[in-house]
């Protein structure tokens, strides 16, 4: 089955520090990937997705290319802000599924210090 | 739009007991889901529907129904409260059109603590 392998956090930085959040999935089909964030207190939303291959999703400053070859879809940020600190998740979305209902990694806490 | 609605924020129940989390949207979204969150373990997939009069299990059914009698609401219902299901329960939607394309959108979670 599907399934998205994330970085086990807490993740803590300095502001203004680079930012890596690794991802990797396996997916029976070609998968759309996703990364949603949370706030403290709030429900999830999403960050940035990707549908194809060497597509690269970016928002807010946060980026993350989607590597078929790798399997990978890695969230960067070149210089975090205390405001950033949430937790992120990495999603995948199959098309050989049939429900499109996303499989989500365990999630990763990001801490930034000012 | 209020987007994905859930009621209550916060509840306590006795083992045992019953009761009914709320969820609604407004957005027309064939599809809807309920996960549970809880930590180390992040959201877990409990039931989902993919429109009025469909539903189906996901990861973690044990204990809980559901029904979708109208697109806008579908409600979780925990038949009888164990301190196991003390957790924080999201409800989301997404439309169907661009299938796994699709953005899920939460709503701001319930908490719930059973004793």
């Amino acid at each position: 089955g599907d399934s998205v392998t994330q970085m086990e956090g807490p993740v803590t930085l300095s502001e203004e520090a680079f930012l890596t959040i690794n991802c990797t999935y396996t997916a029976t089909g070609y998968p759309s990937l996703f990364w949603y964030v949370q706030y403290p207190g709030e429900g999830l939303q999403l960050l940035l997705k990707a549908t194809k291959a060497d597509d690269k999703g970016s928002n807010k400053g946060f980026e993350a290319t989607y590597r078929k070859e790798t399997t990978s879809f890695h969230l960067e940020k070149g210089s975090v802000q205390v405001s950033d600190s949430a937790v992120y998740f990495c999603a995948l979305s199959d098309q050989a599924g049939g429900s499109y209902i996303p499989t989500f990694g365990r999630g990763t806490s990001l801490i930034v210090h000012p | 739009n209020a987007g994905v609605t859930q009621t209550p924020k916060f509840q306590v129940l006795k083992t045992g007991q019953s009761m009914t989390l709320q969820c609604a949207q407004d957005m027309n979204h064939e599809y809807m889901s309920w996960y549970r969150q809880d930590p180390g373990m992040g959201l877990r997939l409990i039931h989902y529907s993919v429109g009025a009069g469909i539903t189906d299990q996901g990861e973690v059914p044990n204990g809980y129904n559901v029904s979708r009698s109208t697109t806008e609401d579908f409600p979780l219902r925990l038949l009888s409260a164990a301190p196991s299901q003390t957790s924080v329960y999201f409800c989301a939607s997404q439309r169907a059109a661009g299938g796994y394309q699709e953005t899920q959108y939460f709503g701001p979670g319930t908490r719930l603590l059973v004793l």
